[in-house]
């Protein structure tokens, strides 16, 4: 079965610092890895996607993701984080059903 | 601008009363949509798979009958809370992929809370 881990309930950064969120999968087959964020009372929107490709995929907001194989890992990053980046972030992949499994959630934070 | 739309956003009702959400696919129609809940911070856990004149398919552990899901044309999926009780009042969130398109576009959610 496709599972994703994220390991780490909350991240606290200080503004202007780097962001990273962990996410790690286990899939059968090649993987459909998804990154969304959620604001508070919010649906969920779409911040990036590895299908295939090149390793570093870039998304909305400045974020960008790391696709690695051999670590089955694909966290989230951002160089230069803003206040406003304080949300509920997950991590996403996708079944062949198109049904898509999440994680436990990230709560970053960022501190002015 | 949102691809899918969900109503209402927020909604209070009594014990014992229906509760109906809907979630509409605004510019591309959805033969397939998804509904999930998710519990105060908690990741989402997908309920049912709606399917477009077809009986929708539920995930183990949800009722059937206290959730009852309706996919009545290509653009419009609902979720009926059957004679609520307040351990039913969560966030309840719908999504639908878009043919050519790999990422899921989700709804606005929907809190529902029960008294």
């Amino acid at each position: 079965a496709q599972s994703v881990a994220q390991p780490e309930d909350q991240v606290n950064v200080a503004e202007g610092n780097p962001l990273t969120v962990k996410c790690t999968y286990s899939v059968s087959g090649n993987p459909y890895l998804f990154w969304y964020v959620q604001y508070p009372n919010r649906g969920l929107q779409f911040l990036l996607k590895y299908i295939t490709g090149d390793n570093l995929v870039k998304g909305s907001y400045g974020f960008e993701a790391e696709f690695n194989k051999s670590q089955t890992s694909f966290h989230l990053k951002k160089p230069s984080a803003l206040v406003s980046d304080s949300a509920l972030y997950f991590c996403a992949v996708r079944d062949a059903f198109q049904k898509l499994v999440f994680g436990t959630g990230t709560r970053l934070l960022v501190s002015p | 601008g949102a691809v899918v739309s969900q109503h209402p956003s927020r909604v209070i009702c009594k014990s014992g009363t229906s509760v109906k959400i809907e979630c509409r696919s605004l510019d591309f129609q959805a033969t397939t949509m998804f509904w999930y809940r998710q519990f105060p911070k908690q990741s989402l856990m997908l309920m049912a798979t709606s399917n477009e004149g077809s009986k929708a398919t539920y995930e183990q552990g949800v009722e059937k009958d206290k959730f009852l899901i309706n996919h009545a044309s290509l653009t419009l999926s609902t979720l009926t809370v059957t004679s609520a009780h307040p351990e039913d009042s969560s966030f309840y969130i719908c999504s639908a992929p878009r043919t050519g398109a790999t990422e899921a576009f989700f709804g606005q959610g929907t809190r529902l809370t029960v008294v």
